[in-house]
């Protein structure tokens, strides 16, 4: 079974631009996640899609923001690119059984670099 | 609200030496515990959930809900078990959100 694919893996912006983030699931699996990992502030939450539905969400700005497909899919958008952004992005999947008992699985991240 | 604490940011033991890497949260309903792994220039993964109550090269971690606390333990440590742990919290009242602990990066000198 393939594991959890982010495309692309690295990523440099400048600031005011925005950036479109991409995430496939393990199959099967309806629950994506996705985290920002910095040196500085380890791994923070950002938000959680389940069948299309955005279900938890972190304390991260509105310039963040994601959505699901049918298939499961996810995307990540961020606007208005700040220094800041600068972070590996990690997408994570899980069965998504509703109750948050499932492990994640984990995808090798897109490091974004902000100029 | 979810909380997971991870005192140590950085551990350092020697080869051989007992370690443990300490975890608690902070949960009102009934707690879901995992121990994830990062090694260097791999992608974050599931080392061990309390659920299963299985021992993974070497580490085993006990939920004492008296404590709230699900630390990591690993009676023999290698060289090969230098990387970044983070203890995750899912629940059965917050569907399909983790939380996870800051990380604590074990480094075993030889």
């Amino acid at each position: 079974k393939a594991g959890v694919t982010q495309t692309p893996r690295y990523l440099i912006k400048t600031r005011g631009q925005q950036v479109t983030l991409s995430c496939s699931p393990i199959s099967g699996h309806r629950s994506v996640s996705w985290y920002q990992q910095t040196p500085g502030q380890g791994l923070q939450f950002l938000f959680e899609y389940f069948s299309e539905t955005q279900r938890n969400k972190g304390n991260f700005p509105g310039r963040f923001s994601g959505r699901q497909f049918s298939n499961s899919r996810s995307e990540m958008n961020v606007s208005t690119l700040e220094l800041g952004d600068s972070a590996l992005y990690l997408c994570a999947s899980s069965l998504g059984t509703g109750d948050g008992n499932q492990p994640q699985h984990f995808g090798d991240g897109t490091r974004l670099s902000i100029l | 609200a979810q909380r997971v604490t991870q005192p140590e940011k950085l551990l350092s033991v020697f080869k051989g030496a007992p370690v443990e890497l300490k975890c608690n949260y902070s949960y009102s309903g009934s707690p879901e515990l995992f121990w994830y792994v990062q090694y260097s220039r791999q992608r974050l993964q599931l080392l061990l959930r309390h659920i299963s109550r299985e021992s993974i090269k070497g580490f085993t971690a006990d939920l004492n809900k008296g404590e709230t606390s699900f630390h990591l333990k690993k009676p023999f440590a290698q060289e090969e078990d230098s990387a970044m742990y983070y203890c995750a919290l899912g629940g059965n009242t917050n569907a399909g959100k983790s939380t996870f602990g800051d990380g604590t990066t074990l480094t075993v000198k030889p």
